[in-house]
């Protein structure tokens, strides 16, 4: 049971690049997140979603699209690479269905875009 | 828009009790959660609270105060493992009660 993974762990990219960061779970949840957590910040949510097939809009969504065509996999996509998405990505998967709320993240992707 | 307030840092020793304070001004307030978060690492679940009161998981408690927008993590007899970042969240009715928007963390320490 690996939980959630990422691919890459890490990438430079030159401004007006295009990349796709992957996500994956193997625990059948529902739910799953994009954030984005810049040095001495917490994490700001960019997009979400509910279930297979649909996306919703976070806190900081300018620039990036995302995808879900499968449930286990949430693609997010940055179409042109700006120096400010410089940043850590994590992705997150929880339970349609759970009293706790918890959340299972990813170990990160760090961008760096030049 | 949604606000949430913890201290930056905290500094404690080894054995000692230390209490993080959450409040937040949200609309659509459905629960406060705690992580925490090891340089380098991803955030790990601690806790959550939807419900007024106390919630104790080992060393760790959280507590919730709905009428007053406030929460806190409870950390007690602290192991050098403990220095970390934590962070409360809180998650809203209107992205479906389960994403997420987090505090900008506190930095605690723990000393020998």
């Amino acid at each position: 049971n690996a939980g959630v993974t990422q691919t890459p762990k890490f990438r430079v990219l030159k401004t007006g690049q295009s990349m796709t960061l992957l996500c994956a779970q193997d625990m059948n949840h529902e739910y799953m997140y994009w954030y984005r957590q810049d040095p001495g910040m917490g994490l700001r949510l960019i997009h979400y979603s509910v279930g297979e097939g649909t996306t919703a809009k976070g806190e900081v969504p300018d620039g990036y699209n995302v995808s879900r065509l499968k449930k286990q996999n949430f693609l997010l996509g940055l179409e042109s690479a700006a120096p400010s998405q410089t940043s850590v990505y994590f992705c997150a998967s929880t339970p349609g269905h759970s009293n706790r709320n918890e959340q299972f993240f990813g170990p990160g992707t760090r961008l760096t875009v030049l | 828009g949604q606000s949430l307030e913890q201290p930056s840092e905290v500094t404690a020793v080894e054995g000692a009790i230390v209490q993080i304070n959450c409040t937040y001004q949200t609309s659509g307030f459905y629960g406060l959660s705690w992580y925490q978060q090891h340089d380098g690492g991803a955030p790990t679940f601690l806790s959550y609270n939807a419900l007024d009161g106390l919630e104790e998981t080992g060393r760790f408690s959280s507590f919730l105060s709905r009428s007053d927008s406030y929460g806190y993590l409870l950390l007690q007899e602290l192991q050098m493992k403990d220095s970390a970042s934590y962070f409360c969240a809180v998650s809203l009715m209107d992205t479906g009660r389960r994403a997420l928007t987090f505090g900008s963390g506190t930095r605690l320490q723990v000393q020998p």
